[in-house]
C-alpha cells in the first residue's frame, strides 16, 4: 500500500516564477492537507481539499492557489515566488473530509528553494 | 485562537536515559493535542493523540504523554531513548473540525 507521495522532491525557482507541487494521497484517502515548513519551524497549514473544493485555509495569500483531482490526487500552485517561499512543503492526506479527528499521513514533502 | 509553546529547541540526551519533551498550549475551548515525529529527510508520522477520555496518553514507539489541563501542558515521555530515536517532535493543537497548529519543534539529540 503506497503512502502519501510528493513530486519533485527537489526544486529551484527564482523569484516572479510559478511552481506547481504535486500530491497523491495514500490509497482510500479522499482528503489532501498542504502545509508550509520554514526552516526552524513547525508546518503551517496553507490549505486543505475535499471533495475537489477547497475547505480550509490558513492565513497564505491567493497567491498560493491548488485544485483537487477527481481521482484525490492535488495540486499546490504557488504565483509570483519570492524568497521567502523557500521552504519544504508537505501534504497530508486523510478520510473523509476534514476533522482533526481522523489521522492525517504526511508525504516526504517538497524542498523548494527560490533564489 | 489556539497556540502551542515547545519549550525547548534542542533536548540532549544520553542512550538509555529517559526524556521529557515540554509542550504547552493555550486555547479557549476544548482541544485536540497530538504530537509528531519527523525524521530527518522525512514526512512527520503521528506519535500519538488526544481526543478525550484518560489523560495519559500511549503511542507509538514506546512514547506517552499526559494532558494536564489545570496546566495547559501536554509533555512527552519515554523511559528510555535509543538512538534511533534521534528526530525532530512536534507538538500539535487543534480545536474540533478546525485546522491543526504546529509548534516550532524540539530537536532530540541522543549521545552515546
Amino acid at each position: 500500500d503506497a503512502g502519501v507521495t510528493q513530486s519533485p522532491t527537489h526544486l529551484i525557482k527564482t523569484r516572479g516564477q510559478q511552481v506547481t507541487l504535486r500530491c497523491s494521497p495514500k490509497s482510500g484517502h479522499d482528503t489532501v492537507s498542504w502545509y508550509q515548513q520554514a526552516l526552524g519551524q513547525g508546518p503551517q497549514f496553507i490549505f486543505q481539499y475535499y471533495e475537489e473544493e477547497e475547505r480550509q485555509r490558513g492565513n497564505f495569500p491567493d497567491r498560493f492557489s491548488g485544485h483537487q483531482y477527481p481521482n484525490y490526487s492535488s495540486e499546490l500552485n504557488v504565483n509570483a515566488l519570492l524568497l521567502g517561499d523557500s521552504a519544504l512543503y508537505l501534504c497530508a492526506s486523510s478520510l473523509r473530509g476534514y476533522t482533526s479527528y481522523n489521522e492525517q499521513f504526511f508525504g516526504p514533502g517538497t524542498r523548494l528553494t527560490v533564489l | 485562537a489556539q497556540s502551542v509553546t515547545q519549550l525547548d529547541s534542542q533536548v540532549p540526551v544520553f542512550e538509555e536515559a529517559p526524556v521529557e519533551l515540554r509542550c504547552n498550549y493555550s486555547s479557549s475551548v476544548s482541544v485536540y493535542l497530538f504530537w509528531y515525529v519527523q525524521y530527518p529527510n522525512q514526512g512527520l508520522q503521528l506519535l500519538l493523540k488526544y481526543l478525550s477520555g484518560s489523560t495519559l496518553v500511549k503511542g507509538i514507539n514506546g512514547f506517552e504523554a499526559e494532558f494536564n489541563k489545570s496546566q495547559t501542558s501536554f509533555h512527552l515521555r519515554k523511559p528510555s531513548v535509543h538512538i534511533s530515536d534521534t528526530a525532530e517532535y512536534f507538538c500539535a493543537v487543534s480545536r474540533r473540525d478546525d485546522k491543526i497548529i504546529f509548534g516550532k519543534g524540539t530537536r532530540l539529540h541522543i549521545l552515546p
